[in-house]
């Protein structure tokens, strides 16, 4: 079974600064590795997703994300963050021969002036 | 383009009715369907995936005779929360699977989810 796990459960940081989202995942067989945020009151969109191939995504927003295989890792991370990118973060994974999706706990990111 | 179209986006009910959420993929067919369950600032919970036309299948520790779930067609899912208790209150969304786009192209898209008070 896959599992993923969001440490930080916030993340507060200023405007135009950087930010960095932990996600490490456990499996036993190949995965596809997303990120997702989540606005208040709203479902999920996806940000950027990781199937194959370079181990570096980029995604909407001005997001991106490496997939590190030896460290099981998919951080997320953004180099200069808006007021607007205040939301709540979720990591997913998915085994590659199945449908569920597992989520991490999320993190709230906090963007403030 | 396609979307996930999610109704009531909040609904408020007293102990004891029913409560019906619809979820319609727009501009897609969605063989599959997914509904989770998301309590305050946790993640979201699988409850159950649904197949056009089959039973749908229920995670452990979900009763499926208080969640009823029904996908009669390629681009309607209902989940239908019978009898409802306080503790039934959440957030729910579901989630659609594109039916021609699959493997490593597959596309899930999600609702915008139903805030469900029981009073």
């Amino acid at each position: 079974a896959q599992s993923v796990t969001q440490l930080d459960s916030q993340v507060p940081v200023f405007e135009e600064a950087p930010v960095e989202l932990r996600c490490n995942y456990s499996s036993s067989v190949s995965v596809y590795l997303f990120w997702y945020v989540q606005y208040p009151n709203q479902g999920l969109q996806l940000l950027l997703k990781y199937l194959s191939g370079s181990t570096l995504v980029k995604g909407i927003n001005g997001f991106e994300a490496e997939f590190n295989k030896s460290q099981t890792s998919f951080h997320l991370r953004k180099p200069s963050v808006h007021i607007s990118d205040t939301a709540e973060y979720f990591c997913a994974v998915k085994n590659t021969g199945f449908q569920k999706l597992v989520f991490g706990t999320g993190t709230r990111l906090l963007v403030s002036p | 383009g396609a979307v996930v179209s999610q109704h009531p986006s909040r609904v408020i009910c007293k102990s004891g009715t029913s409560v019906k959420i619809e979820c319609r993929s727009l501009d897609f067919q969605a063989t599959t369907m997914f509904w989770y369950r998301q309590f305050p600032k946790q993640s979201l919970m699988l409850m159950a995936t649904s197949n056009e036309g089959s039973k749908a299948t229920y995670e452990q520790g979900v009763e499926k005779d208080k969640f009823l779930i029904n996908h009669a067609s390629l681009t309607l899912s209902t989940l239908t929360v019978t009898s409802a208790h306080p503790e039934d209150s959440s957030f729910y969304i579901c989630s659609a699977r594109d039916r021609d786009r699959y493997g490593s192209n597959e596309k899930l898209l999600f609702g915008s989810g139903t805030q469900l008070s029981v009073l």
